[in-house]
């Protein structure tokens, strides 16, 4: 299988703080992960792509200082969205690509996480 | 800006019809195309990859097809069910070694049962 876990599943917490979302792969090890923010209605959007051990790379637009993202090994890559308010309030999923599919980039997807900023 | 678009954003069959969706994506610099289903709380689920023009791939009652010149790709259901109810998404994928994929905003299915 390729099963990619993220928690928590659900998060809610007051305008300010900072939340911590974490990304698992459980069966594999993931040589790149990605994190996508979906806001309703609206398809999935790229905000950050991350490799173990090194810097995240950020889509335009996506402010780095206030989503941090770190991939710390294989298996485990966390976004911190910092200061949070009530616009950081949306839907995060991350997937990750499994090293030596060379194949087509398929991508294993978390369940998501709920971010509710009050 | 590279968009993909499905049609239609939504749609209710009753159990036991056929259906299909579209999915629209540049014709330009393909390098895959990827479907998925996706039921609520749970993670999105990988249906096919399809990188040739022509392709045609099958898994039990549900197939697609793609045309790269055009830009287009189908998804067949076959005698729908209610089981079938999900978010079917699209994710176009450019030439290799950049690993981003574009979604579509997907089409969500309800099998009336």
């Amino acid at each position: 299988g390729a099963v990619v876990s993220q928690h928590p599943s659900r998060v809610i917490c007051k305008s300010g703080t900072s939340v911590k979302i974490e990304c698992r792969s459980l069966d594999f090890q993931a040589t790149t992960m990605f994190w996508y923010r979906q806001f309703p209605k609206q398809s999935l959007m790229l905000m950050a792509t991350s490799n173990e051990g090194s810097k995240a790379t950020y889509e335009q637009g996506v402010e780095k200082d206030k989503f941090l993202i770190n991939h710390a090994s294989l298996t485990l890559s966390t976004l911190t969205v910092t200061s949070a308010h009530p616009e950081d309030s949306s839907f995060y999923i991350c997937s990750a690509t499994k090293s030596g599919t060379g194949g087509y980039n398929e991508q294993f997807f978390g369940p998501g996480t709920r971010l509710t900023v009050l | 800006i590279l968009n993909v678009e499905q049609s239609p954003q939504s749609l209710h069959v009753q159990e036991g019809d056929s259906t299909n969706f579209t999915c629209s994506f540049p014709s330009s610099n393909f390098y895959a195309l990827h479907w998925y289903r996706w039921e609520t709380a749970k993670s999105p689920e990988a249906l096919f990859v399809m990188t040739l023009n022509g392709d045609e791939k099958k898994k039990g009652r549900i197939s697609a097809t793609l045309n790269t010149k055009e830009g287009y790709s189908y998804l067949y259901i076959k005698g729908s069910q209610p089981e079938d109810s999900a978010t079917y998404l699209c994710a176009f994928s450019l030439t290799s070694g950049t690993y981003k994929y574009i979604f579509g905003t997907g089409t969500r299915l309800k099998v009336l049962a």
